[in-house]
């Protein structure tokens, strides 16, 4: 059974540049969250899909945007890049069946906005 | 507005004794609750889980303690190895508008555990 994959390990963008980062969920789950997790701070989340639509949203602006593909990989996006947008970023995978459904981290993106 | 929190940033213990990691929260909805290790340059990973309707789960060497009318539960790790060394991260899940289910973090305890 393969884990929850993350590419790429780090990444330096400037300020006001785009940003796709990517994650392969584990074998046979449907759902993925994002994480981003700021230096010193627990992660917060950005948004989940399930079956290819956006889910569920946190408090992040809409230049933070997904997508799920029928594979169930997925792609976070990040327009317009702003220097507090440096940090980690983790993907999530579930297999929503009932009750709680546990989520499985990848390693994370590091993500510097100089 | 931090719906979890974790006070202490720091906890340094010897091996063999008890290692207790607190954590509280406000939100009364929350109905399962989890403590993620990470070390560095991994995901977290879930250790041990309880919910709502407990007030006790044992896992081996991990015990956690869910108190809801203190809105409190800590981890207890009997006895700490050096291998236990990583950040602590407590958890709530949450349901979102849209009906999904996502975790709250709180900011995560470095135990140390010193042989």
């Amino acid at each position: 059974e393969t884990g929850v994959t993350q590419s790429p390990t780090h990444l330096i963008k400037t300020r006001g540049q785009q940003v796709t980062l990517r994650c392969s969920s584990q074998s046979g789950h449907n759902t993925v969250s994002w994480y981003q997790q700021a230096l010193g701070q627990g992660p917060q989340f950005i948004f989940q899909y399930y079956r290819e639509e956006e889910n569920g949203r946190g408090n992040f602006p809409p230049r933070f945007s997904g997508l799920q593909f029928p594979n169930y990989s997925s792609e976070l996006n990040v327009n317009a890049l702003e220097l507090d947008d440096s940090a980690l970023y983790l993907c999530a995978s579930s297999l929503v069946v009932s009750g709680y459904n546990e989520q499985f981290f990848g390693p994370g993106t590091r993500l510097t906005v100089l | 507005d931090q719906q979890v929190k974790q006070n202490s940033p720091s906890l340094s213990v010897q091996e063999g004794r008890i290692s207790i990691l607190n954590c509280d929260y406000t939100n009364s909805m929350f109905d399962y609750f989890l403590w993620y290790k990470k070390y560095p340059a991994e995901g977290p990973t879930s250790l041990i889980s309880i919910s709502s309707i407990k007030d006790k789960n044992e896992d081996g060497r991990f015990t956690v303690f869910l108190n809801k009318s203190a809105k409190h539960l800590s981890l207890h790790i009997v006895p700490s190895q050096p291998g236990d060394s990583a950040v602590y991260f407590c958890a709530a899940s949450a349901v979102t508008q849209g009906g999904s289910e996502k975790l709250v973090f709180g900011k995560g305890t470095k135990l140390t555990v010193n042989p």
